[in-house]
């Protein structure tokens, strides 16, 4: 069974663009959650998504936003970029949710320059 | 909303000792609580998790304890070695929440052989 797929693995960007990232969850599993992390910050929640819709919202401004496909693959973007947003974004997949356990990709590493 | 602490944010034991991470969290009504390990460069993976109506969970070398009256709860790594250094998040899920997980900000446990 394959696992928690995000594209792009590393990329650079500069302040005031915008970035999309992709996620692809196992199959079978319909809640995608996105976490940012940083050093020293842990693992910060930004949005659940679970049947395409947002069932829960972290404390991330607007800019953060998200979605997820018919066929549970979910996106988010950051727009206007800041040199805060520079992190390794995190994407997990879980059956439903509910405190069942996530299954992580390996991330996507933004750089803000 | 959740709050979760955790304690210490570096830990160094020698190869054979025991290592106890603890957190706290601030909602009464959280009722599932995992811990997850993170290797350097890797994705963070569920090691053990527990739920508000057990008091602790063991498997094999590690160990959950949970004081809800308290609000906090621990790991304990018994025989520590080398391949369990790593980075440890604890985490809590919000009470009335459908499937977010709050972080603690992480430990950094290094076993020294």
């Amino acid at each position: 069974k394959a696992g928690v797929t995000q594209t792009p693995r590393y990329l650079i960007k500069t302040r005031g663009q915008q970035v999309t990232l992709s996620c692809s969850p196992i199959s079978g599993h319909r809640s995608v959650s996105w976490y940012q992390q940083t050093p020293g910050q842990g693992l910060q929640f930004l949005f659940e998504y679970f049947s395409e819709t947002q069932r829960n919202k972290g404390n991330f401004p607007g800019r953060f936003s998200g979605r997820q496909f018919s066929n549970s693959r979910s996106e988010m973007n950051v727009s206007t970029l800041e040199l805060g947003d520079s992190a390794l974004y995190l994407c997990a997949s879980s059956v439903q949710g509910l405190g069942g356990e996530l299954f992580f990709g390996e991330g996507s590493r933004l750089t803000v320059l | 909303g959740e709050n979760v602490e955790q304690h210490p944010s570096t830990l160094s034991v020698q190869e054979g000792d025991s290592a106890v991470i603890k957190c706290t969290y601030s909602d009464s009504a959280s009722n599932y609580f995992p811990w997850y390990k993170q290797e350097l460069g890797k994705r963070p993976q569920l090691i053990i998790d527990i739920r508000s109506n057990v008091g602790e969970k063991k498997d094999q070398r590690i160990a959950v304890t949970l004081n809800k009256t308290a609000k906090h709860f621990s790991l304990h790594i018994t025989e520590t070695q080398p391949e369990d250094s790593a980075v440890y998040f604890c985490a809590a899920i919000p009470g009335g929440s459908q499937g977010n997980l709050i972080f603690g900000k992480g430990t950094k446990l290094s076993v020294k052989p």
